[in-house]
């Protein structure tokens, strides 16, 4: 596989539950983003790690917990969400200079109930 | 305060017309970097192209064009002869320099959503 592969696709879970989005990148990149895009708003930057240390939190509630084990790995793990954090979730990667673009994944598509 | 401002939230075109999709930022910084993005139905954002602040030359790739006018800070997006394939959203989007090593906080604008008729 190429790219950056993002799973599940799709998500439902309810307030309670606790799931995990999967990301994964195959092009060697070094930093990796979470970004929410939600109907009718821009992407909102969630997370950032470079050289698998978190440098961005953009002030996210707790309830989303990232994990980076390796530079080709990112995890979001959720836990009693609302029904607002319904969205679309992307992962990206880049190499970790400025001018270097960002290479997304299809999203996960999450509805919480 | 960093912004970028896509004001047109979709068009609509018919097959071969051509398009333009505009793009308004601000920022305080000298040395940034502007992008655009293209998210087809399917979800994924792809890349499509990168300018920074010192490189005021316009672009053309195929049926795309950029036009960067740092004097009215605007990074505009023209596609010649459109085609139903072009429809997705596309978004604007604005980085300023590294930040603890990695690329930054990327803006981006709302997206405008281009609908090409045949």
């Amino acid at each position: 596989e190429t790219g950056v592969t993002q799973t599940p696709r799709h998500l439902v879970m309810g307030m309670t539950n606790k799931k995990s989005l999967k990301c994964e990148q195959h092009l060697g990149h070094n930093a990796m983003y979470w970004y929410k895009q939600s109907a009718k708003k821009p992407l909102e930057l969630m997370f950032v790690y470079s050289l698998e240390e978190r440098v961005e939190n953009n002030s996210v509630p707790s309830r989303f917990s990232p994990e980076c084990p390796n530079s080709s790995h990112l995890f979001l793990h959720l836990h009693t969400l609302q029904p607002e954090d319904s969205a679309l979730y992307l992962c990206a990667s880049s190499q970790d200079k400025g001018d270097s673009p960002l290479h997304f994944g299809n999203g996960t598509r999450l509805t919480v109930t | 305060a960093q912004k970028v401002t896509q004001a047109q939230t979709e068009i609509s075109v018919v097959e071969k017309e051509d398009v333009t999709l505009d793009c308004v930022y601000e920022t305080r910084d000298t040395t940034y970097y502007l992008f655009w993005y293209k998210q087809p139905p399917s979800g994924e954002l792809v890349f499509l192209i990168r300018r920074n602040s010192f490189d005021e030359q316009n672009e053309i790739s195929g049926r795309y064009s950029w036009n960067f006018q740092k004097s009215t800070s605007s990074f505009n997006f023209t596609i010649t002869a459109s085609q139903v394939v072009d429809s997705a959203v596309y978004f604007c989007a604005l980085s300023e320099t590294n930040y603890g090593g990695s690329q930054g906080n990327l803006i981006f604008g709302k997206g405008t959503k281009l609908s090409v008729k045949p």
